[in-house]
């Protein structure tokens, strides 16, 4: 499975658009792309999925450019309740089932 | 929304111990997982199961792992002999198809060896 590259951490204020991108040179045709949110001590809760272009639902959206070698989480209008580690993942549309997690990216939103 | 529920939330054992850990995975999903995370490591896959047999597993999860679905609502993870450095979280997780679709986790159980 192809390696995924996110920032280690990120601040923000409440408020604001967070931008998160996730680099993922190596994609194969049949990976898609996944984002997961984890708070301490909890399961991760899975965001927003893509292939390609953009992909909006009610708590994200998902930019990915044509070469889709990287991504872009967009969290609108974050909340202190936003502070979470945040995980892109690649989704292998084939045989395999699993998920492959990384270190993440831990957003900190501060009042 | 349907969860995927974990009990117990907090398990303690001794070390040589037998654990099972139980989940009930959303009652239409027919795929369901492991993962564990160790303190402030990452989510690491031990195994995946469909149709009722073991579908791919990791290195972790080896002989002393075992995975059943006794019956048409629970999954289950037993630890035959635990040891210490078993004590992380362990997260079910269940999909109603592909991994690209979302996984839905459980809250975890805390599984402390001492």
């Amino acid at each position: 499975l192809a390696k995924t590259t996110q920032p280690i951490s990120m601040d923000s204020y409440e408020g604001q658009e967070v931008n998160i991108t996730c680099s993922h040179n190596n994609i194969a045709t049949n990976d898609y792309i996944t984002w997961y949110q984890q708070f301490p001590s909890q399961g991760p809760r899975f965001i927003i999925q893509g292939y390609k272009t953009k992909v909006t639902n009610e708590v994200a959206s998902l930019f990915i450019p044509a070469d889709r070698k990287s991504s872009t989480l967009s969290l609108p209008r974050v909340s202190l309740s936003d502070t979470a580690v945040y995980y892109c993942l690649l989704a292998y549309g084939g045989a395999t089932n699993k998920l492959i997690f990384g270190t993440g990216t831990l957003l900190a939103v501060q009042p | 929304e349907p969860e995927v529920t974990q009990t117990p939330s907090h398990q303690v054992t001794q070390m040589g111990q037998e654990v099972i850990l139980r989940c009930v995975p959303i009652s239409n999903h027919l795929y369901f997982y492991w993962y564990r995370q160790i303190l402030g490591q990452k989510v690491e896959f031990l195994v995946s199961f469909y149709n009722n047999e073991i579908s791919e597993k990791s290195e972790i999860f080896d002989d002393q792992f075992s995975v059943e679905r006794p019956d048409g609502s629970n999954f289950t993870l037993k630890i035959r002999s635990t040891k210490l450095e078993d004590s992380a979280m362990y997260f079910c997780a269940s999909s109603a198809d592909r991994a690209r679709y979302g996984y839905t986790f459980g809250s975890g159980t805390r599984l402390t060896v001492v």
